[in-house]
């Protein structure tokens, strides 16, 4: 089956540094990655999809120049926080897949902590 | 109205019992449909897909009623191991986007 990387699972950083989360798929090629995230006791919302080759689709509400989307090569994209801040702490979790009909595989995620 | 709605829980059921969830959806053109299963702190993984015809793997039996826009889970003999948060996923017709519910949490009780 599809398998998703994601790395790394835990990062803590200082408030105002960025941080970069790496999702690869391991034994397909992915033209379309997706990043969400999750606050506690929340569920996953979108935050953009991924084009291999071209800019990613942010959702309304995210910021793009926030959250940099690199997806570079078909299996992988990066997602990096800049300038992170206390309230960016969340956990993010890519996704990636075959088709919509088999659904999506996820990253094993990436627990952020801004202090 | 949320675009996917589930009750959140916890729903407290012990060993070897029956227990269903129940999810609704606004989008009635909605094509695809999922379960999820997310453990604490970890990323969620596919139970099972849900199709028109209803579909069964093992204790677990999913099902569709487009009419009144909602899909069902149902687990029998409910296992200690089963005991986390199952996710509703909707994907609209004509989007790649899946949509998910807040999830609903199981415990299961020795």
């Amino acid at each position: 089956g599809a398998v998703v990387s994601q790395h790394p699972s835990r990062v803590i950083c200082k408030s105002g540094t960025s941080v970069k989360i790496e999702c690869r798929s391991l034994d397909f090629q992915a033209t379309t990655m997706f990043w969400y995230r999750q606050f506690p006791k929340q569920s996953l919302m979108l935050m953009a999809t991924s084009n291999e080759g071209s800019k990613a689709t942010y959702e309304q509400g995210v910021e793009k120049d926030k959250f940099l989307i690199n997806h570079a090569s078909l299996t992988l994209s990066t997602l990096t926080v800049t300038s992170a801040h206390p309230e960016d702490s969340s956990f993010y979790i890519c996704s990636a897949g075959t088709g919509s009909n088999y659904g999506y595989t996820f990253g094993s995620g990436t627990r952020l902590t801004v202090v | 109205r949320k675009e996917v709605e589930q009750d959140p829980g916890p729903f407290n059921v012990p060993e070897g019992a029956t227990v269903a969830f129940n999810c609704t959806y606004s989008n009635s053109a909605s094509q695809s449909f999922f379960w999820y299963r997310q453990d604490c702190r970890k990323e969620p993984k596919l139970l099972m897909s849900v199709y028109s015809s209803g579909n069964e793997d093992g204790r677990f039996t999913a099902q569709l009623n487009r009419a009144s826009q909602y899909i069902s889970l149902l687990i029998r003999d409910s296992k200690l191991s089963d005991s986390a948060t199952y996710l509703c996923v909707v994907n609209p017709e004509g989007t790649y986007k899946y949509i998910f519910g807040t999830g609903t949490r199981l415990k299961v009780l020795a």
